[in-house]
């Protein structure tokens, strides 16, 4: 079974370029997660979605980062325009069940490192 | 807020046991977990524990948690070169399906 897979899986840009990322979750997975790995740090969660809602995105800088998941499956991230700071690894998951108080074991993609000049 | 720590670095001669301590300030968690990450890979879950557990044990990994004091370890027998990467401890909490995560430990392997 395929894991989760992103792309690109390097990008470097300018500043002030808009840049996209893609992540195919997992096959049947419900639940996806865009995280933000800042260097020597541990992922933090910008977006969750369940199917296609968009359930937690409270750390998702809307002023410049959207992300979409139109028909619950693949989901897009975009940051326009990037700034220095935005330089990360960017980090998709997926799970099988959606919200609840029992565990659910997150699946990670290996990443897009992002450098911006 | 919600909070996990770890150290940042460990190093541990191969064939010893590595020991990776974690903290954390949720008084709700429900399962908590260990990640590893190589080199620009993603994070591939090692094990996990339920929070009413004392201590989960899983071929060479032994996961002990102390709820009392906020204090999760993971324990790596026989550490070989293979365990160098980073181990991160992540938080999941009773809302939903929200975790957070430690900085990672850096676990390099002596000859």
């Amino acid at each position: 079974e395929a894991g989760v897979v992103q792309s690109p899986r390097y990008k470097i840009i300018e500043k002030k370029q808009p840049v996209a990322f893609w992540c195919n979750p997992i096959s049947g997975h419900n639940t996806l997660y865009w995280y933000r790995q800042n260097l020597g740090q541990g992922p933090e969660l910008l977006i969750r979605y369940e199917n296609e809602e968009a359930v937690d995105d409270s750390q998702l800088p809307k002023d410049r980062f959207s992300a979409e998941r139109l028909k619950g499956v693949d989901s897009t991230l975009k940051i326009q325009p990037a700034e220095l700071g935005d330089s990360a690894v960017y980090l998709c998951a997926s799970s099988a069940r959606t919200s609840g108080v029992r565990g659910e074991t997150q699946y990670f993609g290996p990443g897009t490192r992002l450098l911006v000049l | 807020g919600e909070d996990v720590e770890q150290s940042l670095f460990l190093s541990v001669r191969e064939g010893d046991s590595s020991v990776i301590n974690c903290t954390y300030t949720d008084s709700s968690s429900t399962y908590l977990y260990w990640y590893k990450q190589e080199p620009g890979a993603g994070l591939q879950l090692l094990t996990y524990i339920f929070s009413n557990m004392d201590m989960k044990q899983d071929q060479r990994l032994t996961v002990l948690l102390n709820k009392k004091d906020k204090h999760l370890s993971l324990r790596i027998a026989d550490t070989q070169t293979g365990d160098s990467a980073i181990y991160f401890c992540a938080d999941q909490y009773s809302s939903a399906s929200k975790i957070i995560f430690g900085s990672g430990t850096r676990l390099s392997i002596r000859p």
